[in-house]
């Protein structure tokens, strides 16, 4: 059973170019979360997708950034016109279910670099 | 805003020493989870906990959920340096896991 599937690994864009990372949950799982990691800091939440629906946003930047789970194929998280500060590594985590208790896996990470 | 509050954030110990890593919320979490990282890859989960006050053992790792459930621990024996990296604590939230600041841990041989 394949983990969670990020690509690509790495991503150089130049300022003002678009960025589409992908994710394509495990094997049985409907619900997508994508996270933002900055070097030397933790995690932090941007949107929480299910199939065909955004459930959470309430992390996502209000502008340039997007989100979508379709109902067939990985989930996509589309930054537009992108700036230095959206160098970073971002992660997407799959679950079977929402609620309590639910364990999220992790993909390996898009590492972007905005050049 | 439910925030979790890591402790310490660096830490360096000489192989075979014990350590504990706390992680802390003035919030209630139905679950905590306990992840390690590595550089150059994603959070890979160690263990769930549940119920206030449960312990979980996983060879030389020992996690505690507070009884309050606000609260976690994260006691290793004897480290090693396999055991180096970034310990992250997430608590559940309704649609979202809420991370906490991390511990970067680096065990010496």
């Amino acid at each position: 059973n394949a983990g969670v599937m990020q690509n690509p690994r790495h991503l150089v864009r130049r300022r003002g170019q678009e960025a589409r990372l992908r994710c394509s949950p495990m094997k049985g799982h409907s619900h997508v979360y994508w996270y933002r990691q900055l070097p030397e800091e933790g995690l932090k939440f941007m949107v929480y997708l299910q199939k065909e629906n955004i459930i959470d946003e309430s992390g996502m930047p209000k502008e340039r950034f997007s989100a979508e789970f379709p109902k067939e194929g990985p989930s996509i998280l589309r930054i537009q016109q992108v700036v230095r500060g959206d160098s970073a590594a971002y992660f997407c985590a799959s679950s079977p279910r929402a609620g309590l208790n639910t364990e999220a896996f992790f993909g390996q990470g898009t590492r972007l670099t905005v050049v | 805003t439910q925030l979790l509050e890591q402790s310490p954030q660096f830490l360096s110990i000489q192989e075979g020493e014990n350590l504990t890593v706390y992680c802390n919320s003035s919030s209630v979490f139905s679950s905590l989870q306990w992840y390690r990282q590595e550089p150059g890859e994603g959070p890979v989960l160690l263990v769930t906990v549940v119920t206030g006050g449960e312990v979980k053992k996983l060879k030389r790792l020992t996690f505690q959920f507070g009884d309050a459930r606000k609260d976690s621990s994260l006691h290793i024996t004897a480290a090693q340096p396999g055991d180096t990296g970034l310990y992250l604590c997430a608590g559940a939230g309704t649609y979202k896991y809420i991370f906490g600041t991390g511990t970067r841990l680096k065990v010496l041989a």
